[in-house]
C-alpha cells in the first residue's frame, strides 16, 4: 500500500513560537491532502484540505491564519502552527488519497505536539 | 453532512473469542466505508473496506457487512488475538470526498 510520512513525530515548544509538520507522500504522487487533528481518546477532526498549487479549504471553525498549510509539491504538505499555545497541544494527523484506488486513505503516522 | 456512530465504545474480550464493532451512517450517498485500527500514538491504519456495490467482505479474520437499506456497516473479528488491541474507527465517504469518522472503539483482547 501507499506509504505517507510525517515528520517531526513529537515536537515541544514554548509558547509563543510556530512549529511545522511536514507529511510525504513516498512512493505516489497526492494533488489532495488532509490534515486531523486528534485529542486523546477521541475521534479525528478533519482540519483542512491541502490542494498542491491552491489554497487549502478549512473545516469550519478553523482559523486559516494559526494553521498555516502549504501544499508545495505532488509529494509534500506542511501544515505550521503559529505562535502555538498550550491549547493547540495535540496530535496531528495528515493523509493522501492512494493512486489507483482514489477512494482509499493512507495516514501519516501522526505528530504529537506539546506546547508549554 | 454526513454522520456516522459507533458503537461499543469499549470492547473487552476473551482471546479466541469474536469481537462485534458496529457503525450507523446518515447520508444514503455514502458508498465507501473503511475501517482504520489505530494503535496508541501512532496514526490510523486500513485493515478492511467495503463499497456499497458489496453486502460482505472477508480477509482472513476480519470480516465487514454492510446493509445499505438500514445504513449500518460492522466489522467482525474472529479468534481475536491481544494483537488486536487497539482503537478501531469506522469511517464514510462519498468516493472522492472527505472522511466521515466514527467515535472510535477501544478494544481489548484479555489473554
Amino acid at each position: 500500500g501507499a506509504v505517507v510520512s510525517q515528520h517531526p513525530s513529537r515536537v515541544i515548544c514554548k509558547s509563543g513560537t510556530s512549529v511545522k509538520i511536514e507529511c510525504r507522500s513516498l512512493d505516489f504522487q497526492a494533488t489532495t491532502m488532509f490534515w486531523y487533528r486528534q485529542f486523546p481518546k477521541q475521534s479525528l477532526m478533519l482540519m483542512a484540505t491541502s490542494n498542491e498549487g491552491s489554497k487549502a479549504t478549512y473545516e469550519q471553525g478553523v482559523e486559516k491564519d494559526k494553521f498555516l498549510i502549504n501544499h508545495a509539491s505532488l509529494t509534500l504538505s506542511t501544515l505550521t502552527v503559529t505562535s502555538a499555545h498550550p491549547e493547540d497541544s495535540s496530535f496531528y494527523i495528515c493523509s493522501a488519497p492512494g493512486t489507483g484506488d482514489r477512494e482509499t486513505q493512507y495516514f501519516g503516522p501522526g505528530t504529537r505536539l506539546l506546547v508549554l | 453532512g454526513e454522520n456516522v456512530e459507533q458503537h461499543p465504545s469499549t470492547l473487552s474480550v476473551q482471546e479466541g473469542d469474536s469481537a462485534v464493532i458496529k457503525c450507523t451512517y446518515s447520508d444514503s450517498a455514502s458508498n465507501y466505508f473503511p475501517w482504520y485500527k489505530q494503535e496508541l500514538g501512532k496514526g490510523p491504519q486500513l485493515i478492511i473496506d467495503i463499497r456499497s456495490n458489496v453486502g460482505e467482505k472477508k480477509d482472513q479474520r476480519i470480516a465487514v457487512t454492510l446493509n445499505k437499506t438500514a445504513k449500518h456497516f460492522s466489522l467482525h473479528i474472529t479468534e481475536t488475538q491481544p494483537e488486536d488491541s487497539a482503537v478501531y474507527f469506522c469511517a464514510a465517504s462519498i468516493t472522492g470526498n472527505q472522511f466521515y469518522f466514527g467515535t472510535g472503539t477501544s478494544l481489548t483482547v484479555i489473554p
